[in-house]
C-alpha cells in the first residue's frame, strides 16, 4: 500500500519570501508523483507531476519540485510568493503512470498562507 | 469547452433522504472517480470506473452508491445509510491513454449539508 505525508498542516509565509511546502511518501514500487492546488470552493488543479527523467519538476505559477527517491521525498518549493498563492496544496501519489484506473492517493493538505 | 460539470454546486438535504450529484465530462477520458473532501483530512476515494457499466469500491464506499450508464456520466448516489454525509464531494476523470499521464482532471465540486 502507498501513503503520503504532508508534514504542515499550514504554512504561513510573507509576501514575496521563499515558501517549501514538504511531501513524503511510502511504497515498495516506482511511483508517480503530482502537486494540485485547490482555491476555496473549487475543485483541484494540476501544478505539476513526476513520472521519469529529470529530478527536477517545474510547473505552473513559478512553482518546482524536486524527486528525492532515496529520502522518499518531493517538496514543493517556490522563491517568491504572492498573495493570489493563498491556498490548499495537495501532494499525489500512484503507482500507475497512466495505463490503469487506479486513483491517486491524496496527503491531508498544506495550507499555504500569505502574509503581506 | 472541454471539462467536467459537477451539479448541484450547493445542495441541503434532510436526514434520512437520498441524494444525487451529477457528474458530466466531455473530454472523452474512460476513467472517472468520486472523491470525498473534508476539512484537514485530504480526498478519500468513494468509488470509480474504468468502463461503462462496470465500477470498483474505493477506500469509503459504504453509504454510496454510483452508476455508469454512459460514459459521460458518473453520478453519485448519497444514501440514508451514509451516517455523516456533511462534505466537499469532488469527481474527477482520468485518460487511460495518450499525453496526460495519470493526470486526474477535476470538477468544480458539489458540498452537500445534512440539516
Amino acid at each position: 500500500a502507498q501513503s503520503v505525508t504532508q508534514l504542515d498542516s499550514q504554512v504561513p509565509v510573507f509576501e514575496e519570501a521563499p515558501v517549501e511546502l514538504r511531501c513524503n511518501y511510502s511504497s515498495s514500487v516506482s511511483v508517480y508523483l503530482f502537486w494540485y492546488v485547490q482555491y476555496p470552493n473549487q475543485g483541484l488543479q494540476l501544478l505539476l507531476k513526476y513520472l521519469s527523467g529529470s529530478t527536477l519538476v517545474k510547473g505552473i505559477n513559478g512553482f518546482e519540485a524536486e524527486f528525492n527517491k532515496s529520502q522518499t521525498s518531493f517538496h514543493l518549493r517556490k522563491p517568491s510568493v504572492h498573495i493570489s498563492d493563498t491556498a490548499e496544496y495537495f501532494c499525489a501519489v500512484s503507482q500507475d503512470s497512466g495505463g490503469g484506473a487506479d486513483g491517486l492517493t491524496f496527503g491531508k493538505g498544506t495550507h499555504l498562507i500569505i502574509q503581506p | 469547452d472541454g471539462g467536467i460539470t459537477q451539479s448541484p454546486k450547493y445542495l441541503f438535504r434532510k436526514e434520512g433522504q437520498n441524494v444525487t450529484l451529477s457528474c458530466e465530462q466531455n473530454l472523452n477520458h474512460d476513467a472517472m472517480y468520486w472523491y470525498r473532501q473534508d476539512p484537514g483530512q485530504g480526498l478519500r476515494l468513494i468509488y470509480y470506473s474504468q468502463i461503462v457499466n462496470d465500477f470498483q469500491k474505493g477506500d469509503i464506499a459504504e453509504g454510496y452508491s454510483v452508476s455508469r450508464e454512459k460514459k459521460e456520466s458518473f453520478p453519485l448516489t448519497v444514501t440514508s445509510a451514509q451516517k455523516n454525509p456533511t462534505a466537499f464531494y469532488l469527481c474527477a476523470t482520468k485518460a487511460l491513454a495518450g499525453a496526460a499521464h495519470g493526470e486526474l482532471f477535476f470538477g468544480e465540486g458539489s458540498r452537500l449539508t445534512v440539516l
